[in-house]
């Protein structure tokens, strides 16, 4: 079936990279995405990656996608405190819906 | 920047009563989804919406969940009989074309936290 999973907690140093993992199952997933959440607020989407693709860039995020092992990661360069909040890893069907992995904790320390 | 919004933000109910939570998409968008979170699980999908019929709707998306688009702007999920463990928060999405024609992310509003008595 359709799974997404991640690790829950992530702590770094102010300035640090940091490197959310997320693996997934379903091997005819056309997009996977990374929404950040912050306290009290919505899913906002921050990048997303064709499942054709190896990399993508974007300012500070990096996406590396390996397909054959179905493993996706979100690296966030010079991290900072503004960045702690929950990072959700999603698939997108062939369907349209997106399965959701249960979202990591990012702190980020001073 | 569009967004999309959602209201009321908190919502609490008796059990056994209806709820209606609203949702206003971005107005270009034609694809919209509601998804919920328990308290501590992941966010789960519930249902699709395109052209004024369900496109797709999973299996907790049963006979006392209903959508509808009564107006042409707003979206709304309504539970018919809330129980305790409709308690979760409800996200309400929109994208911008149909599914498979290029990527066409969705976008989330904020939420509305249903909390059952």
């Amino acid at each position: 079936g359709e799974d997404v999973e991640q690790s829950l907690f992530l702590s770094v140093r102010e300035g640090d990279s940091s490197v959310i993992n997320c693996t997934y199952t379903d091997s005819s997933s056309t997009y996977l995405y990374w929404y950040k959440q912050e306290p009290g607020a919505g899913l906002q989407l921050l990048t997303y990656i064709f499942s054709n693709m190896d990399m993508k860039q974007d300012q500070r995020l990096t996406v590396l996608l390996n397909k054959k092992d179905k493993h996706l990661s979100l690296r966030i360069a010079d991290t900072q405190t503004g960045d702690s909040a929950i990072y959700f890893c999603a698939e997108r069907n062939q369907g349209g819906k997106l399965i959701f992995g249960q979202g990591t904790e990012l702190s980020v320390k001073p | 920047e569009p967004e999309v919004t959602q209201t009321p933000s908190h919502q609490v109910t008796q059990m056994g009563q209806e709820v209606i939570l609203r949702c206003v998409p971005i107005s270009n968008h034609l694809y919209f989804y509601w998804y919920r979170q328990i308290l501590g699980q992941k966010v789960e999908f519930l249902v699709s919406f395109y052209n004024n019929e369900i496109s797709e709707k999973s299996e907790i998306f049963d006979d006392q969940f209903s959508v509808e688009r009564p107006d042409g702007s707003n979206f709304t999920l309504k539970i018919r009989s809330t129980k305790l463990e409709d308690s979760a928060m409800y996200f309400c999405a929109s994208s911008e074309a149909p599914t498979g024609r290029g990527n066409q992310p969705q976008h989330f509003g904020d939420g509305t936290r249903l909390s059952i008595l």
